[in-house]
């Protein structure tokens, strides 16, 4: 079955540190791959995506490439900030219409 | 403007009580789904209807009932709760499938004492 694997946390970084939290990927087909981030007591936002091999998905700093031969999906940013900090999850949309989700990896970013 | 709404927000409630959570959207979606995250922030998908027809039932407890009267609208109806259905409920939405992505309400939080 699909299934998604993502590096444990929690992961404690100091503010413009950079940081990379890892995840690969195990599905049939052609799947699409996202990051959403979830805030402290609040729901899940879409943070970046990607539909293909090879495409980037960017927003606010933050990138990840759809890499098939790997199959991995690795969420970057160059330099963090306090308010980073969340509870970041990878997520793969199967042809099956669900979407699959790591376990989560929280991040906290110390000034 | 609220995207994908859900209420109540916090629910605390007695073992063996029945609770409803209601879900709309305003973003014309065709499709609606109810997951749920657990204390250790798990997230697990539960139902899924598409144009008010049910598309993804997992292994849930037949004691949660979804329930879609129109397309932006997804309830989720639990009998007999017990002490281990406290959790974060979510719900969320998508177009064409969900290949751009899904939108997700700022979840329910169901404390069973």
């Amino acid at each position: 079955g699909n299934s998604v694997t993502q590096m444990e946390g929690p992961v404690t970084l100091s503010e413009e540190a950079f940081l990379t939290i890892n995840c690969t990927y195990t599905a049939t087909g052609y799947p699409s791959l996202f990051w959403y981030v979830q805030y402290p007591g609040e729901g899940l936002q879409l943070l970046l995506k990607a539909t293909k091999a090879d495409d980037k998905g960017s927003n606010k700093g933050f990138e990840a490439t759809y890499r098939k031969e790997t199959t991995s999906f690795h969420l970057e940013k160059g330099s963090v900030q306090v308010s980073d900090s969340a509870v970041y999850f990878c997520a793969l949309r199967s042809n099956d219409y669900k979407l699959s989700f790591g376990a989560g990896t929280t991040v906290t970013v110390r000034a | 403007d609220t995207a994908v709404s859900q209420t109540p927000k916090y629910l605390v409630t007695q073992m063996g009580n029945d609770k409803s959570i209601k879900c709309e959207q305003n973003l014309g979606h065709d499709t609606m789904y109810w997951y749920k995250q657990d204390s250790k922030k798990f997230l697990k998908i539960m139902f899924s209807y598409n144009n008010k027809e049910l598309i993804i039932n997992e292994t849930v407890p037949n004691r949660f009932s979804p329930k879609s009267p129109d397309k932006a609208h997804l309830n989720l109806h639990i009998n007999s709760l017990e002490l281990g259905d406290s959790a974060v409920y979510f719900c969320a939405s998508s177009q064409e499938s969900g290949i751009r992505g899904y939108t997700f309400g700022s979840g329910t939080r169901l404390t069973v004492v």
